[in-house]
């Protein structure tokens, strides 16, 4: 089956600029990560969904971060006024529940000018 | 809070030689999970191997292989009969255990393999 997908791959935004990430897991899984990975770095855990309800989001670095799982499914990881540290590539990542492998999307790269 | 390091930033390896990467981590917990992953240039985090805390037995997969020494907190990849194919970056990672908890990557270990 298809695996997890992302969009768009690639994205660059000017310094002040709002930016929407999206990520469509495996379907039927229920649990959904994002993680933040810098250049020359190990991908850094952002929040945590579980079907549509967001049970961990401490690892967000800034209000300016908010994700969001509407219906459990589709999830969007949204940058307000994005600032130059925030260029990373940010990987999405589902799991059944229960089950110990997390599957990665491609990710998307993210560079503010 | 845990914590997982990798100390080689980057190994290189002949082809169908070994390579050893190393990985050590830190923690209170007893139940754990940990992982070694590949992220070649697409990006795309593939996972190779992964072990229970609990399974005194190391995990193999085909060519990959691991020493887990949980008393020593390390737990070290092994790749046997390197191929080309095998060059990407490789994450050794850390999960509670208990439901769904988040990743907890190393900073990864760049490995080139030479023709």
């Amino acid at each position: 089956g298809a695996g997890v997908s992302q969009s768009p791959r690639y994205k660059v935004a000017k310094r002040g600029q709002d930016v929407a990430l999206r990520c469509d897991p495996i379907s039927g899984h229920v649990s959904l990560f994002w993680y933040q990975q810098a250049l020359g770095q190990g991908p850094e855990f952002l929040t945590y969904f579980q079907n549509e309800a967001q049970l961990d989001k401490s690892g967000l670095p800034s209000d300016r971060f908010f994700a969001e799982r509407p219906e459990g499914s589709v999830s969007t990881l949204k940058i307000q006024r994005t600032q130059q540290e925030d260029s990373a590539v940010y990987l999405c990542a589902s799991s059944l529940e229960r089950v110990h492998e997390q599957f990665f999307g491609p990710g998307t790269r993210l560079t503010v000018l | 809070a845990q914590t997982v390091t990798q100390s080689q930033p980057e190994m290189s390896v002949q082809e169908a030689e070994t390579v050893t990467l190393s990985c050590t981590y830190d923690t209170s917990e007893s139940d754990y999970y940990l992982f070694w992953y590949k992220q070649p240039p697409s990006r795309q985090m593939i996972l190779v191997i992964r072990q229970e805390a609990y399974k005194q037995q190391n995990a193999t997969e085909n060519r990959f292989s691991v020493n887990f020494q949980k008393a020593a907190k390390s737990f070290s990849l092994k790749i046997s009969d390197s191929q080309l194919g095998d060059a990407a970056m490789y994450f050794c990672a850390y999960r509670s255990a208990g439901g769904n908890t988040p990743l907890v990557f190393g900073k990864g270990t760049r490995l080139s393999v030479i023709a």
